[in-house]
């Protein structure tokens, strides 16, 4: 257990519609990361959060949003979503910034489904 | 960024066998290294990490190795087990970068 939640574990929508994916961090941690896994992707980079500030942007799609809030849980909202958003979403978190030795712990994800 | 890719996108090994999974990079300037291990249903996990001034890295039965030369680098299972099975990513940070570019992973299958 690395100690970082997800919820909702699956989720099953349709397309055109807004799902949001909650993540709570590591206790002490201050950086939220969230990743996209699909098959044909691999682990993507989607967004960082630091002590609630945006820190690093990746190739997050415009339909996606997240914030970080002052008790450091994040959301990703996902919105006109479409049948190629189907992947696994995972948060991560880490103690730091980002960059070397700065350990990122990986939630066990939230798996969208979109029909 | 980081351009990290796997060569071989499944591997079968026998229990007791060693394991060696392989990394490649395009960009010169990575200087952070990380291998990440992925059971299934579960989230990657941490498992060893190297720095370009060194060229090699032992923890416990995983080592790893990189050749800065022909920019590649790879994991090394001891006595591999069943537990071992799971799928295996690189990850490279380059000077200045916060965020890991991840390779695409290699499944280890481990036959007892």
């Amino acid at each position: 257990d690395s100690g970082v939640t997800q919820t909702p574990k699956h989720l099953i929508t349709a397309t055109g519609q807004r799902v949001t994916l909650r993540c709570s961090p590591r206790s002490g941690d201050l950086s939220v990361y969230w990743y996209q896994q699909s098959l044909d992707q691999g682990l993507q980079f989607l967004i960082q959060y630091y002590n609630g500030e945006e820190r690093a942007k990746g190739n997050i799609l415009e339909r996606f949003s997240a914030q970080q809030f002052p008790d450091l849980h994040s959301e990703l909202n996902l919105s006109s979503l479409e049948l190629g958003d189907s992947a696994l979403y995972f948060c991560a978190s880490s103690e730091g910034a980002g960059g070397p030795y700065n350990e990122q712990f990986f939630g066990p994800g939230t798996r969208l489904t979109v029909l | 960024g980081e351009n990290v890719g796997l060569h071989l996108p499944t591997l079968s090994v026998q229990e007791g066998d060693n394991s060696i999974i392989n990394c490649a990079y395009s960009n010169s300037a990575s200087d952070y290294f990380i291998w990440y291990k992925q059971e299934s249903g579960k989230g990657p996990q941490f498992i060893i990490d190297i720095r370009s001034n060194m060229d090699k890295r032992q923890g416990q039965r995983v080592t790893v190795l990189l050749n800065k030369t022909v920019k590649h680098l790879s994991l090394q299972i001891a006595a591999t087990q069943p537990g071992d099975s799971a799928v295996y990513f690189c990850a490279g940070l380059s000077g200045g970068s916060y965020i890991p570019t991840f390779g695409r992973g290699t499944s280890l299958i481990v036959h007892p």
